[in-house]
């Protein structure tokens, strides 16, 4: 079945430690995407990646930073610098990313980092 | 950029009752609206989406309405059902990637 895998499901981080986050997509899609989703708010883009090599602030980047060597994969790493990193990650991919036809926009299950 | 408004923040219904969600948007140029329902713990799942050559899109139990002249559309979820409770997420396309709504807490009560 095609989608996308985020792992690990949850995560623990001592103060002051990177950790990466895993995405990895079969969907053969082009664009991939991470949010950040806090307790009863929305979500918040941290990176999106339109193809291989090439990646995007959005508009909280701030204490993450990305990769995208390979059209399936696009791991997250929230630094140490990011001070508040408790939340819920989700990675999304989509077939197109124009204004006009966004397609496939496709999500995995969410890693739940917490901070201990 | 694209911004999502999205009304109410939490709605409440008996079992069997219709449940309403709305959202507005910005950007005149915008022409794809999809609704995610995410449960609790998951991700996103999208249930339906609208293109803006259409005014309404049915699938079973549930429809998305579009009105692109006052830049808004609806979820409409009929004879509800306790498995529909869960978050759900209304979206816009922006540049580069999706806005979304900041999401409707659907609880029925059986």
């Amino acid at each position: 079945d095609g989608g996308i895998t985020q792992s690990p499901k949850y995560l623990f981080r001592k103060e002051g430690q990177n950790v990466t986050l895993s995405c990895e997509q079969n969907l053969n899609h082009d664009a991939m995407y991470w949010y950040r989703q806090d307790p009863g708010q929305g979500l918040r883009l941290i990176y999106y990646s339109q193809i291989v090599n090439d990646f995007q602030k959005g508009d909280i980047a701030e204490g993450y930073s990305v990769s995208r060597e390979k059209k399936e994969s696009f791991p997250l790493t929230v630094t140490s610098a990011q001070k508040n990193p408790t939340a819920f990650y989700l990675c999304a991919s989509s077939i197109k990313i124009m204004r006009q036809g966004v397609m496939g926009y496709t999500f995995g299950s969410g890693t739940r980092l917490t901070v201990v | 950029g694209e911004n999502v408004e999205q009304h109410p923040s939490t709605l409440s219904v008996q079992e069997g009752d219709s449940a309403v969600i709305k959202c507005t948007y910005s950007d005149s140029a915008s022409n794809y609206f999809p609704w995610y329902k995410q449960e609790l713990g998951k991700g996103p799942q999208l249930i339906i989406d609208i293109r803006s050559n259409v005014g309404e899109k049915k699938d079973q139990r549930i429809a998305v309405t579009l009105n692109k002249t006052a830049k808004h559309f609806s979820l409409h979820i009929t004879e509800t059902q306790p498995e529909d409770s869960a978050v759900y997420f209304c979206a816009a396309p922006n540049n580069n990637d999706m806005r979304f709504g900041a999401g409707t807490r659907l609880t029925v009560k059986p």
